[in-house]
């Protein structure tokens, strides 16, 4: 079965630097897409960027992108210029057969 | 203005005491599903809908309903709530029959407690 796992429950950051979260999954498939989703605290679920497995190239979207290692399993997104309004908890989540598979989440602080 | 509507936002109820929760969308989405997001735990797929009156279960369907009778609507039933099922609530939806390919749409939750 697929899991997705992110391995810092929470992270922080100064505002205005870079930081990076973790994500790892595991699967058998060849054909899947990953995603990052934001849940600010008014819990509505926002979606970040989204991978295809099968472009090579990693997806950018203005200060966020990814980094991701098909052969190691590894999706981690990197938010640039860490704002305020970044502060969230992010999901790591892979799809799959009409399924997403979600990660517990990291916690991001920033700190002004 | 495109959404997703759930409701209620915030029930509490007993043990035992029949509830459903709507959902409903304005895209003409053909996916919709259902998630409990847990501490600790992330999101969870109850069940999902790739098109009216096509169902499925998800990876945590035990104790939930659903229908999919119109397009727009995709109701969770819980016949007999327990305390385990005290949760948020997300429903979701998805303009392409497969949620994989497309952004998926969230409404606003439901905060669920039974006692």
């Amino acid at each position: 079965a697929q899991t997705v796992t992110q391995s810092q429950p929470e992270m922080s950051v100064q505002e205005a630097e870079t930081v990076t979260l973790s994500c790892t999954y595991d699967t058998s498939e060849s054909d899947y897409y990953l995603f990052w989703y934001k849940q600010p605290p008014s819990r509505q679920m926002i979606l970040v960027i989204r991978q295809e497995a099968y472009k090579q190239q990693n997806a950018t979207e203005n200060r966020f992108s990814v980094n991701f290692q098909k052969a190691a399993k590894s999706f981690s997104l990197k938010i640039s210029d860490s704002q305020l309004g970044d502060a969230a908890m992010y999901f790591c989540a892979y799809g799959s057969n009409y399924q997403l598979i979600w990660g517990a989440g990291t916690k991001l602080i920033i700190k002004p | 203005e495109a959404q997703v509507t759930q409701n209620p936002r915030y029930l509490i109820t007993v043990t035992g005491k029949k509830l459903t929760v709507t959902c409903s969308q304005n895209m003409n989405h053909e996916y919709m599903s259902w998630y409990r997001q847990d501490p600790g735990l992330g999101l969870r797929q109850i069940y999902y809908s790739m098109n009216v009156e096509v169902t499925d279960k998800g990876d945590v369907p035990e104790g939930y309903k659903v229908s999919r009778k119109e397009k727009r609507n995709f109701p969770l039933i819980l016949e007999s709530p327990s305390p385990n099922q005290t949760s948020l609530y997300f429903c979701a939806s998805s303009k392409h029959d497969s949620a994989l390919y497309n952004e998926q749409f969230f409404g606003p939750g439901t905060r669920l407690t039974v006692l």
